[in-house]
């Protein structure tokens, strides 16, 4: 597509609900991230997956949330048994790599998240 | 660890004034760095990216400058409209290991007519 595309725009859950957050990275970028962000405040670096490579899962903040990537296409972010402070904006981003990492990122709209 | 500050966390302008936003890095080993610039209830749009062997990019009335052995980079913006009102954002990325952007927490600019 022309861009990151995320869905849905926006999801209101009770707590203890499980939730899935979808992004479509733009055509050949190979390189994708989840960022979230907590009203007012700035963006947390969630996970990076890289083609084949091993993601970098360090930013994941509780084994409640876990993310996989087919290949280099879509990417799903899963949060279980939500809880009142996973309440944010989800954003997905990717770039192509060419290993020089001198790359421009781009950003979807994100995923509005609200846990009741 | 990489920390990105931005300051001032905001400011409030009048139409037409030139001004410049901060962000400082403590780690220098940065393969880029990347201003964005996010809108209220919005995603982020890429204003300028400057690679590390860089020291200034430009894009219409944005020139955005990166001093790497200061940690510093600096987004100059040129006679100032309404419409560029948002929340400006600088990220760094770090050229060991993943390649993970290091965001600052933003300057909300408002530009008054």
């Amino acid at each position: 597509g022309a861009g990151v595309s995320q869905s849905p725009s926006n999801k209101v859950t009770e707590k203890g609900k499980d939730v899935e957050l979808r992004c479509d990275p733009i055509s050949g970028h190979t390189a994708l991230y989840w960022y979230r962000q907590r009203l007012g405040q700035g963006l947390e670096f969630l996970i990076y997956f890289q083609g084949n490579s091993a993601p970098d899962k360090s930013g994941l903040p509780s084994d409640r949330f876990s993310a996989e990537r087919t290949g280099e296409s879509v990417s799903t972010l899963t949060i279980q048994r939500t809880q009142q402070e996973d309440s944010a904006v989800y954003l997905c981003a990717s770039s192509f790599y060419s290993g020089t990492a001198g790359n421009t990122i781009y950003f979807g709209e994100g995923s509005w998240l609200t846990v009741v | 660890k990489q920390e990105v500050t931005q300051i001032p966390a905001a400011l409030s302008v009048p139409e037409g004034e030139n001004l410049v936003l901060n962000c400082s890095f403590t780690d220098s080993a940065i393969y880029n760095l990347q201003w964005f610039r996010q809108d209220p209830g919005k995603g982020l749009t890429s204003l300028l990216l400057i690679q590390s062997s860089q020291r200034e990019q430009t894009s219409g009335r944005l020139n955005a400058s990166l001093d790497k052995s200061s940690g510093r980079s600096t987004l100059y913006i040129a006679a100032s409209q309404p419409g560029d009102s948002a929340t400006y954002l600088c990220a760094v990325r770090g050229n060991t290991g993943f390649q993970k952007l290091v965001f600052g927490t933003g300057t909300r600019l408002l530009v008054s007519p």
